[in-house]
């Protein structure tokens, strides 16, 4: 059974950056197309990158909002995925989920964590 | 980027009404088409993925339907427990966007 856990969010200031990591269990991130996706208070999710596996060439894409300033990583000896983000303005407060991306959908979700940019 | 819209908004239902839900995209995205089940305080949870697709363990009262532009999700006698916010999302193109959403309460 597949298994994602989110952590390292929490408060931060407007311009600041913050890691994410999403620990993984069940599969191996080498070898799966992980996506990132946030969800502002109140809002519908938002889609907001993704890694593909790494043979299938490991390459990363963004939405536009993030383009930039986050990352997509792995780091394939402890299974983990990572979000990296730089220049965090108010805009990208969420709670930021980490899922797998099979069949174009995304089929298994973490429990999510909590980011807030705020002075 | 794709937009999606989604109709209603929210509607109202009582346990075993058949619900429909629409979604609709403003280019044709062929079948790329996923619908989510979102509760509160909850990951969203797959239904369907390439507009028909049953997502293994979804039970069969979810079915979805449509290509191109215009999409259904029905749910066939619906059940307590989803009373929930669905959303549909696009994945013919990055960034893979996401319906507003539909919330389904109780009549």
């Amino acid at each position: 059974e597949v298994h994602l856990v989110e952590s390292g969010g929490g408060l931060v200031k407007p311009g600041g950056s913050l890691t994410l990591s999403c620990a993984a269990s069940g599969l191996s991130v080498t070898n799966a197309w992980m996506t990132w996706v946030r969800q502002a208070p109140g809002k519908g999710p938002e889609w907001v990158g993704r890694i593909k596996s790494k043979p299938d060439g490991g390459t990363s894409d963004y939405a536009a909002p993030v383009k930039g300033r986050f990352s997509i990583s792995r780091d394939d000896s402890i299974n983990t995925l990572f979000l990296h983000m730089n220049s965090l303005k108010s805009d990208d407060t969420g709670v930021y989920y980490c899922s797998t991306e099979e069949s174009a959908a995304g089929k298994n979700w973490g429990q999510g964590t909590l980011v807030t940019v705020s002075s | 980027d794709i937009q999606m819209t989604q109709s209603p908004s929210s509607l109202s239902a009582s346990v075993g009404d058949r619900v429909s839900i629409t979604c609709r995209a403003n280019q044709n995205i062929r079948f790329f088409l996923n619908w989510y089940q979102q509760k509160p305080g909850r990951a969203p949870k797959l239904l369907i993925y390439h507009a028909s697709s049953l997502q293994s363990g979804v039970p069969s009262r979810f079915s979805g339907s449509g290509s191109g532009t215009d999409f259904t999700l029905t749910i066939s006698g619906l059940q307590p427990e989803d009373f929930a916010t669905y959303y549909c999302q696009q994945s013919f193109n990055t960034p893979f966007t996401f319906g507003p959403g539909t919330k389904v309460d109780i009549k």
